[in-house]
């Protein structure tokens, strides 16, 4: 049963457009929302996040969107740069326990230039 | 100030036997969790330590143990090894505050012969 979904495997993008990765859970006991970024032979770097009581949090050229009522949340980055092609992993977790996250399987976002 | 560090960052051993990886966390963060990557699985919790102390795991057999220091460093040890343990292990420290984000090590990649 996979509580965090990414259904997009892969995004491309133009470099200097927007990138939109969405995520979708299933447990309303989730209450703080992770975006991280993995390149390949490195661990997950975290990128942002948000806690259920915000319904957006900015830090630069990354958003995340939370829709509570709907079970989604989705990262927007502007503008995009090549640099930013990775894997991107929505996670979450709930009930104070932040160290037990349950991650989405990714989404593979490429950037051209 | 110094990221997650991982020891080995590459492993091969053969069925039947153990192995034990290391992980020293960023320095401040009293809270250590491991997790598992697989292409199938995705990432999944394996278990966190927070004063010396296993606050939780995950759902993996009892071959799959840790241990956290006095220091914070933390150790994991798979017992008899099965092909299937073949994974990228990942490590993650945080400060253990509510809403304080995971911050990962570039992880040991253990393959099974």
């Amino acid at each position: 049963d996979q509580q965090v979904k990414q259904n997009s495997p892969s995004l491309s993008v133009q470099e200097g457009r927007i990138s939109i990765l969405n995520c979708d859970y299933t447990n309303s006991m989730f209450d703080y929302f992770l975006w991280y970024k993995k390149y390949p032979a490195e661990g997950p770097t975290f990128l942002i996040s948000i806690s259920s009581i915000k319904d957006k949090n900015e830090d630069g050229r990354f958003t995340v969107f939370l829709n509570k009522s709907a079970k989604h949340l989705s990262l927007h980055i502007v503008p995009s740069q090549p640099g930013d092609s990775a894997v991107y992993f929505c996670a979450a977790s709930g009930g104070g326990s932040n160290y037990k996250l349950t991650f989405g399987k990714g989404t593979l976002l490429t950037v051209n230039p | 100030k110094a990221g997650v560090t991982q020891t080995p960052r590459y492993l091969i051993k053969t069925r039947g036997q153990q192995v034990t990886l290391s992980c020293s966390p960023i320095s401040g963060h009293r809270s250590v969790s491991w997790y598992q990557q697989t292409p199938g699985q995705g990432l999944q919790f394996l278990f966190e330590y927070f004063s010396e102390t296993q606050r939780n795991k995950g759902n993996f057999p009892g071959r799959f143990s840790g241990r956290q220091f006095s220091n914070s460093r933390s150790e994991m040890n798979v017992s008899t090894l099965e092909l299937g343990d073949s994974a990228l292990y990942l490590c993650a420290s945080s400060l253990a505050q509510v809403n304080s984000p995971l911050h990962f090590g570039n992880g040991t990649r253990l393959t099974v012969t």
